[in-house]
């Protein structure tokens, strides 16, 4: 069965510095990825998607991924992280199951910045 | 362009009772997706709909059910509420639902 794993729960940095967060995902497939963030109370916004081509990918808000099929991995990185970056970061596999296209998220990095 | 909308922003129901959550997807957009997260999980796909036919369920009871109007909004319904139906319901369109999806703010269930 399909599923994408984060393996930190809870990662902090300070603000310049910068951020990788990790993703692994299983889909036999080739898969649709894709990164969401979500604010305190608020829905997800898409930072980022993969669907083919070339495998380093340029999102909103100076995020990018890197797609790496041998390692089964979509990790989200940022050069200089921002205060504003503080916010939960979602990774998501887009699967075909019958002739729906649904989201299998994993269960979220929460990024804390200091000042 | 609006974005995303979803109505009531937050609910109080007791156990038992049923619940109507209202999606409005993006203008152009053909299909609609609901989703529940609980707390301090992330989402799980509850159901999509394209051209207001049902295309996909998740692993989620008969408790849940759905539809998609002709104006391609749609309604998420949950009967016989339970306390871990509490969560917040996403609504996320896309043109055909085979291409990336926009997620509203959210509807905050609370069942007590």
């Amino acid at each position: 069965a399909q599923s994408v794993t984060q393996p930190d729960i809870h990662i902090t940095v300070s603000e310049g510095a910068s951020l990788e967060l990790r993703c692994n995902y299983s889909y036999g497939a080739t898969p649709y990825l894709f990164w969401y963030v979500q604010s305190p109370g608020q829905g997800l916004q898409l930072l980022l998607k993969y669907f083919s081509g070339d495998t380093l990918v340029q999102g909103i808000k100076g995020f990018e991924a890197e797609f790496k099929r041998s390692q089964s991995s979509f990790n989200l990185r940022k050069p200089s992280v921002h205060w504003s970056d503080a916010a939960e970061y979602f990774c998501a596999v887009g699967i075909s199951s019958g002739s729906a296209r649904q989201l299998t998220f994993g269960s979220g990095t929460q990024l804390t910045v200091l000042p | 362009d609006a974005g995303v909308t979803q109505s009531p922003t937050h609910l109080i129901k007791t156990r038992g009772q049923q619940v109507t959550l209202r999606c409005s997807p993006i203008s152009g957009h053909k299909s609609v997706s609901w989703y529940q997260q609980v707390l301090g999980q992330g989402p799980q796909f509850i159901f999509q709909y394209y051209e207001k036919e049902e295309r996909g369920r998740g692993n989620f009871p008969d408790r849940f059910s759905a539809r998609q109007f002709p104006n391609y909004s749609s309604e998420l319904n949950v009967n016989a509420l339970l306390l871990g139906d509490s969560a917040l319901y996403l609504c996320a369109s896309s043109f055909t639902g085979y291409n990336e999806q926009f997620f509203g703010p959210g509807t905050r269930l609370t069942v007590l």
